[in-house]
């Protein structure tokens, strides 16, 4: 199947400063890219995401970019905060319409 | 309105048996997905079902199966257990195909084979 790499898989940072997390993908028909995060023992939630014909898009401290020639996305974090620690996952769509390939993850630790 | 909800959400099972998951979607999502969580591993894709047929399949062997009813509830299905079958099974639903827009997730059923 299509691979997401994804990187760093641990991540530690100060309450305050910025994270950023990277994707690449290798189906080049993808056109949705979506982040999850999941807190210890609960479920994947969306936070956000971007089609293939935006480049960037912003929600309060996040924010996500997309370089589609690249093939890689990346996830911003600004003035991170302790309940900003949990693991993120980044996806993207195949070329069925059906099924998104997850990367394997990285674990965000914000230290006060 | 309710969430999607999973059963059983712990279970035992040994090498060699069968196992079967029960996935409830939110209300009016026509599309139901299922994942398996490993450590380490992230979300591996399992198969995604719409209106009763299966859309995609990943690369898991023929032993995981599974299978969408009338009323969009699904149920996956994994014989003769392996050890490496244990594992954080999650079923996630969409109002449309799983790749288009937000997956919603149950909480898992966490099966462990021993």
């Amino acid at each position: 199947g299509e691979n997401v790499e994804q990187h760093p898989s641990t991540l530690s940072v100060q309450e305050g400063d910025s994270a950023v997390i990277k994707c690449t993908y290798s189906d080049s028909a993808s056109n949705y890219f979506p982040w999850y995060k999941q807190e210890l023992g609960k479920r994947p939630q969306l936070i956000i995401d971007i089609r293939s014909n935006v480049g960037e898009k912003k929600d309060q401290r996040i924010a996500v970019t997309l370089n589609k020639t690249a093939k890689h996305f990346s996830l911003h974090i600004t003035e991170t905060q302790p309940e900003d620690s949990a693991v993120y996952f980044c996806a993207a769509s195949t070329n069925s319409g059906y099924a998104l390939n997850f990367g394997k993850g990285t674990s965000l630790l914000v230290t006060p | 309105k309710a969430g999607v909800t999973q059963t059983p959400r712990y279970l035992i099972k040994t090498r060699g048996q069968q196992v079967t998951l029960s996935c409830s979607p939110i209300s009016g999502h026509r599309s139901v997905s299922w994942y398996q969580q490993t450590p380490g591993q992230g979300l591996q894709f399992l198969f995604e079902y719409f209106s009763e047929t299966q859309r995609n399949k990943g690369n898991f062997p023929g032993r995981f199966s599974g299978r969408q009813f009338s009323n969009s509830r699904s149920e996956m299905n994994v014989s003769t257990l392996e050890l490496g079958d244990s594992a954080l099974y999650l079923c996630a639903s969409s109002l449309l195909a799983g790749s288009t827009g937000e997956l919603f997730f149950g909480e898992g059923s966490r099966l462990t084979v021993l």
